[in-house]
């Protein structure tokens, strides 16, 4: 059964940073892009970022570019994304997701994020 | 940057078709996606490359793709189906995916 689980997330100050985590199970983690969606509360979907199998290709969001960083570390299962410079409008759930020809067909449970001082 | 549009709601009786549509300059070029998410719970794909289901989807989800729209389309909606869904797409100009506003539907 194919499992996606993020951590990470909590109450940041503004200009803070967080570190979310998105552990995989139950299929080939290394085969597969990944994504990071948000979704603020009350609002729809916002794509965050994406990386590639083996980790050369990252793209992100205009809105978060050059503040946030998408890793992988495929010998452990797990997702990353860095999260620096937070703002209050940087206030989501963060979902974790698989990729299949550029959509995403599995999805974590998310893990939000709060940004206030 | 790239825009998909969405009407922001939708409604639809027991039985009948609900037709969702999703707007963006030449969306048809690209591979449209479709997921429904209920109150409280993660996305799910209902229709990813324009047409294709995931498996475990029912058959009365069903979607296409041209021009400058994309449309998934239900038929024989069920009050089960009551829920947002969002399109989303490839910006291949700025390599970056995009939903749209999402769509409320409504079974009435």
């Amino acid at each position: 059964e194919v499992q996606l689980v993020e951590s990470g997330g909590g109450l940041a100050q503004p200009g803070g940073s967080l570190r979310l985590s998105c552990a995989a199970s139950g299929f080939t983690f290394s085969d597969y892009f990944m994504h990071w969606v948000r979704q603020a509360p009350g609002k729809g979907l916002v794509w965050v970022s994406h990386i590639s199998n083996d980790g050369s290709t990252k793209n992100y969001g205009d809105s978060v570019k050059g503040r946030f960083t998408i890793s992988r570390d495929n010998a452990k299962n797990t997702l990353y994304l860095q999260m620096l410079s937070l703002s209050v409008e940087d206030t989501a759930i963060y979902y974790c997701a698989r990729d299949v020809s550029g959509a995403s067909d599995f999805w974590g449970q998310g893990t939000p994020v709060t940004v206030s001082s | 940057s790239y825009k998909l549009t969405q009407p922001p709601s939708v409604s639809v009786s027991p039985g009948q078709t609900a037709t969702i549509s999703c707007s963006g300059d030449k969306l048809g070029d690209e591979n449209a996606c479709w997921y429904q998410q209920m109150p409280g719970q993660s996305p799910v794909l209902v229709i990813y490359q324009n047409t294709k289901r995931p498996s475990g989807i029912p058959e009365r989800f069903s979607g296409s793709n041209s021009g400058d729209t994309a449309t998934l389309t239900i038929s024989g909606t069920q009050a089960i189906d009551e829920a947002d869904y969002f399109c989303q797409a490839w910006d291949s100009s700025t390599s970056s995916h995009v939903f749209g506003p999402g769509t409320r539907v409504t079974v009435l």
